[in-house]
């Protein structure tokens, strides 16, 4: 069973600061998808990292693969309000053949709240 | 909008009963995921179906069992309902049906079992 950590598991900051959260797992993934989830609603990608050492923009939300494969992280410059929801992770078995339970797993997330 | 479609979307019922989640995926997209999502564990995988068959399972319990229908549309049946079966339950579609494939998520049922 593949397992993917997700820390910090709750995250607090005001408007402006910076924050990075990680995802890291001892298994190697495929790729890695990021999503987030706002409340009353299903989680929405926001970006899949597929080779080692990959970093990818979005605005202002930098994410990184690891050079193993292993981990990644998600680094916000400047937070709002609006960035406020559930972070997820998600990585990709790396041999899938089907039929088990283990082709992509999601860790538990970090809660992410934005204070103005 | 993610062009997945959920229905109902909250749903209140008793101990021992009966109900069923419909689930509508993006047009075009193959693969329909089931999750249950609680507060302590997390998004947990279910069951996937593959253009109408079975493709992989999760930690689906033996009271809970779902369908892919020829017109693609899922349902997510869960009998003998318990207390802890409380949970927001989530309908994801994709296009392929490898775990490469990004998620489609609908915006989930929330069923409470009084």
């Amino acid at each position: 069973t593949q397992l993917l950590e997700q820390s910090p598991q709750f995250l607090s900051i005001q408007e402006g600061e910076n924050l990075t959260v990680y995802c890291n797992s001892s298994s190697v993934f495929s790729s890695l998808q990021w999503y987030r989830q706002e409340p009353g609603e299903g989680p929405v990608l926001l970006v899949t990292v597929v080779t080692g050492g990959e970093v990818k923009k979005l605005k202002r939300l930098t994410f990184q693969f690891g050079d193993a494969r292993k981990d990644s992280s998600l680094h916000i410059t400047a937070a709002q309000p609006g960035d406020t929801g559930l972070y997820l992770c998600a990585g990709a078995a790396y041999m899938y053949s089907g039929g088990g339970a283990d082709g992509l797993t999601f860790g538990k997330g970090t809660h992410l709240i934005i204070q103005p | 909008d993610s062009g997945v479609t959920q229905t109902p979307k909250h749903l209140i019922t008793a101990t021992g009963q009966r109900v069923t989640l419909r689930c509508s995926p993006r047009s075009g997209d193959l693969s329909v995921y089931w999750y249950q999502q609680s507060l302590d564990q997390g998004l947990q995988f279910l069951i996937q179906y593959y253009n109408g068959e079975e493709r992989a399972k999760g930690n689906i319990l033996e009271r809970f069992s779902a369908q892919q229908f020829p017109d693609l549309h899922s349902e997510l049946n869960l009998s003998s309902l318990e207390l802890g079966d409380s949970a927001l339950y989530f309908c994801a579609s994709s296009l392929g049906g490898g775990p490469n494939s990004p998620l489609h998520f609908g915006n989930g049922t929330r069923l409470t079992v009084t």
